[in-house]
This record gives structure tokens, C-alpha cells and sequence, in this order.
């Protein structure tokens, strides 16, 4: 069956940068769009970054626009989010997502921004 | 961008009740292009709906949905004690691919 495993998660405080990776198992890595949601704590889920599955486009929320990166490893299946000059409000669960829809979820890892 | 808005905010209802869950987006969602997904605390999402219609692999047929264009629907004929979660939809046809708010469905 799919599996998706995020990691990199922890404490960072504001404006350092931390990098989240995503194992994913038991697909097709390289034929699938891959995506990185995020959900603050006691909120709603927020779509963060979109890689095609050639890694040939690209697309962020307007709220991290500039600051996070998405890449992609195929020979490694594994996807990536570079997060730079962190913030307070980019506190929360990091998932990944494979696919349009987003048919296969990892259980997410935790990022907390404070001083 | 498309702008989801999803109602009500809260749904409380009993078990064996019909749950109706609306999302309308600020622009038509191409294709279609249209997704559910249950949250329960602490989990990860799941898929329900996709197509706005279609129910993904191994989910109960008391789950359907239905609309087009900007108006879409969320219907859960019989509440089983398991169904009450978080519930947003989701428009996959374009960058960003937006979520909306949530509904919340609470036992009654």
C-alpha cells in the first residue's frame, strides 16, 4: 500500500530554516504531482506548494511565496520543502499529499516557530 | 483564486440523521474538479469525493456528493457514530488548490 512519511520537524525560532522530506512508498514516485499542506494548530487545512511529477512546475501559496521551496528526488522518491526565514504563523502540522486529487496522505510532521 | 466557502460552520446532528454540507466557490471549479475530505482529531485527512461526485476507493455508499460549476453539495444519508469529524472540501483544478474553511459535524 502507499506510504507517505514526513520528517524534519521540530522547534526553530523565527527567521532560521528548516528542510521536511517526504519517503513515499508503494507508488509510482515519479508519475504523480506531489503537494505539501499544512494545517495550524485548532485550524483548517491550507494548501502549500504543488511540484508536477517531473518537477518541471511549481506553484506556492501567496503566503510563503518567496520564502519556502518545493524539489523532488524521483530516483529517491522523495519530496522536499525548504522553508526559509521562518514565522510565528508558519507554526503548524506539515503533510504531504500525492496526486490531484490528493488521494494518499502522511500522518504529518510538526513544525513550531518560537523564540 | 478561487475562494471556497463552506456551510454551516457547525452541523449538529444525532446519529441515523441526514447531514447536508455545502461548499460554493467564488468562481465555476473547472471539470469539476471538486474534493471532500473527512478529518477526525488528530489524523491526517482522508478522501471521500472527488469528480464532485465520485466516492474514492472504500468509502461507504451513505457518502455522496453532487453540483457543479460553484455550488456543490456534501451528503451523508444515515450519520454512523464514526462520521462525526471535520469536513472540507477542496478544488484541484488549479493553482492554488484552495480548501475551504471546514464543516464540523458534532453529535447532537
Amino acid at each position: 500500500q502507499v506510504q507517505l512519511v514526513e520528517s524534519g520537524g521540530g522547534v526553530v525560532q523565527p527567521g532560521r530554516s528548516l528542510r521536511l522530506s517526504c519517503a513515499a512508498s508503494g507508488l509510482t514516485f515519479s508519475s504523480y504531482g506531489m503537494h505539501w499542506v499544512r494545517q495550524a494548530p485548532g485550524k483548517g487545512l491550507e494548501w502549500v506548494a504543488v511540484i508536477w511529477h517531473d518537477g518541471g512546475n511549481k506553484y506556492y501559496a501567496d503566503s510563503v511565496k518567496g520564502r519556502f521551496a518545493i524539489s523532488r528526488d524521483n530516483p529517491k522518491n522523495t519530496l522536499y520543502l525548504q522553508m526559509n526565514n521562518l514565522r510565528a504563523e508558519d507554526t503548524a502540522v506539515y503533510y504531504c499529499a500525492s496526486g490531484d486529487p490528493f488521494d494518499n496522505w502522511g500522518q504529518g510532521t510538526l513544525v513550531t516557530v518560537s523564540s | 483564486e478561487i475562494v471556497l466557502t463552506q456551510s454551516p460552520g457547525t452541523l449538529s446532528l444525532s446519529p441515523g440523521e441526514r447531514a447536508t454540507l455545502s461548499c460554493r466557490a467564488s468562481q465555476t471549479v473547472s471539470s469539476n474538479y471538486l474534493a471532500w475530505f473527512q478529518q477526525k482529531p488528530g489524523q491526517a485527512p482522508r478522501l471521500l469525493i472527488y469528480g464532485a461526485s465520485t466516492r474514492a476507493t472504500g468509502i461507504p455508499d451513505r457518502f455522496s456528493g453532487s453540483g457543479s460549476g460553484t455550488d456543490f453539495t456534501l451528503t451523508i444519508s444515515r450519520l454512523e457514530p464514526e462520521d462525526f469529524a471535520v469536513y472540507y472540501c477542496q478544488q484541484y483544478g488549479r493553482p492554488p488548490r484552495a480548501f475551504g474553511q471546514g464543516t464540523k459535524v458534532e453529535i447532537k
